[in-house]
């Protein structure tokens, strides 16, 4: 079983739209989430770390459920630019230090 | 700022030949990364090494080794370069923060193809 796992998509959605992306992961021990961005042919880059309470940076929502261990992305009032690939990353509480990182979930804004 | 340079930014290589990526960051990151991604396999650790002097296996490890030559440099050595290992290495850093795991910091990446 992968230790994280995404709904690929890709999703198409228009300009203005809302969106949602899950993820969920295996190992009840873990600690740290986070979410990483991925353009085209380029390196991950953070979006934003997942806190337990759930957190907000702008158009970027993020919420935590230890309970079902799932993970989940909201970005409100969706623009070109935020085309890309988005990852979701957990920690493995077995290494100490290691992170697992989901396959991505694939969005495109469309005009 | 340079971050994390990675070094070279693309190679081909034949079956067989060796070859050595090179990764330096100037943010004073104790522990490094090597990650390798493909396509619809996301991104794998291969190695990692959490201070100056230790290094770890990750989930991919076969094929490789990996030296943490000081604080700021972490290369990783393809000793028999295979088909298979035609991919994009990623390198990374982060600042070990005790009882708190950061997020990574990239490098650009090398585009390594074997044939």
């Amino acid at each position: 079983r992968k230790e994280v796992e995404q709904d690929p998509g890709p999703f198409n959605v228009p300009e203005g739209a809302t969106v949602a992306f899950n993820c969920t992961y295996s190992n009840s021990a873990s600690q740290s989430f986070f979410w990483y961005r991925q353009d085209c042919r380029k390196e991950p880059k953070l979006l934003m770390s997942v806190y337990s309470s759930g957190n907000e940076d702008g158009r970027f929502t993020a919420q935590l459920n230890r309970a079902s261990q799932y993970i989940s992305l909201l970005i409100r009032d969706s623009k070109l630019s935020d085309s890309a690939t988005y990852l979701c990353v957990v920690n493995d509480p077995n290494s100490g230090y290691a992170l697992n990182f989901g396959k991505g979930t694939s969005l495109l804004v469309t005009p | 700022n340079a971050g994390v340079t990675q070094t070279p930014k693309f190679q081909v290589l034949k079956t067989g030949q060796s070859m050595t990526l090179q990764c330096a960051q100037d943010m004073n990151h104790n522990s490094m990364y090597w990650y390798r991604q493909d396509p619809g396999m996301g991104l794998r650790l291969i190695y990692y090494s959490a201070s100056e002097g230790t290094t770890d296996k990750g989930e991919v490890p076969n094929g490789y080794n990996v030296s943490r030559l000081n604080k700021r440099e972490f290369s990783l050595r393809l000793e028999s370069a295979a088909p298979s290992q035609t991919s994009v290495y990623f390198c990374a850093s982060s600042e070990f923060v005790f009882g708190d795991l950061p997020p990574l910091h990239f490098g650009n990446g090398t585009r390594l193809t074997v044939t």
